[in-house]
């Protein structure tokens, strides 16, 4: 089956550790993307990317970082210097190509929680 | 700058009842796109629909009817006959000519009581 997954769903932080959530596309979508989501609150971008071995920051990216070595794979790393990392972190991918008028399809969601 | 605006916060129903959300944009763009999609309490975001802003024709699909109009910069979204699956955060969210972002309005939770 075609889609989005994303991995682990549910994952626990120390405060000062990295961690990487995984996120890949069988789609054949050009564009993935990043979003983090709080608590009654809309989703706000963090990254993303259009092409393969290109990316963006979005409106929230300090404390992130991303790679896009491989067209299926996006993934994202919370780094230490994120001061409030806990939240729902969505992936998303769009195509074909990258268009505007293109909806975006969402994975299920990782939720990360700093102890 | 692309801005939504969704002004229920939460909106309460019993089943069978009809529910309208709505949702109002601000953009400088002559064209774009406007989505609505569901997030029930898995998680996930369910794409429901896409509209461009030179198509003012309303559209139905089964329960589900959405009412654009560009006089008053809205994408408005009604549920008929409301059941209980339908409980989940609804978002309205749009799209430049030449964005590839989407700005999302902050969601309307839905609650269908049985």
């Amino acid at each position: 089956d075609g889609g989005i997954t994303q991995s682990p769903k549910y994952l626990f932080r120390k405060e000062g550790q990295n961690v990487t959530l995984s996120c890949e596309q069988n789609l054949n979508h050009d564009a993935m993307y990043w979003y983090r989501q709080d608590p009654g609150q809309g989703l706000r971008l963090i990254y993303y990317s259009q092409i393969v071995n290109d990316f963006q920051k979005g409106d929230i990216a300090e404390g992130y970082s991303v790679s896009r070595e491989k067209k299926e794979s996006f993934p994202l790393t919370v780094t230490s210097a994120q001061k409030n990392p806990t939240a729902f972190y969505l992936c998303a991918s769009k195509g074909p190509g990258a268009g505007a008028h293109n909806e975006q399809f969402f994975g299920p969601g990782t939720r990360l929680t700093v102890l | 700058a692309q801005k939504v605006t969704q002004a229920q916060t939460e909106i309460s129903v019993v089943e069978k009842e009809d529910v309208t959300l709505d949702c109002v944009y601000e953009t400088r763009d002559t064209t774009y796109y406007l989505f609505w999609y569901k997030q029930p309490p898995s998680g996930e975001l369910v794409f429901l629909i896409r509209r461009n802003s030179f198509d003012e024709q309303n559209e139905i699909s089964g329960r589900y009817s959405w009412n654009f109009q560009k006089s008053t910069s809205s994408f408005n979204f009604t549920i008929t006959a409301s059941q209980v699956v339908d409980s989940a955060v609804y978002f309205c969210a749009l799209s430049g000519s030449n964005d590839y972002k989407l700005s999302f309005g902050a969601g309307t939770t839905v609650t269908v009581r049985a």
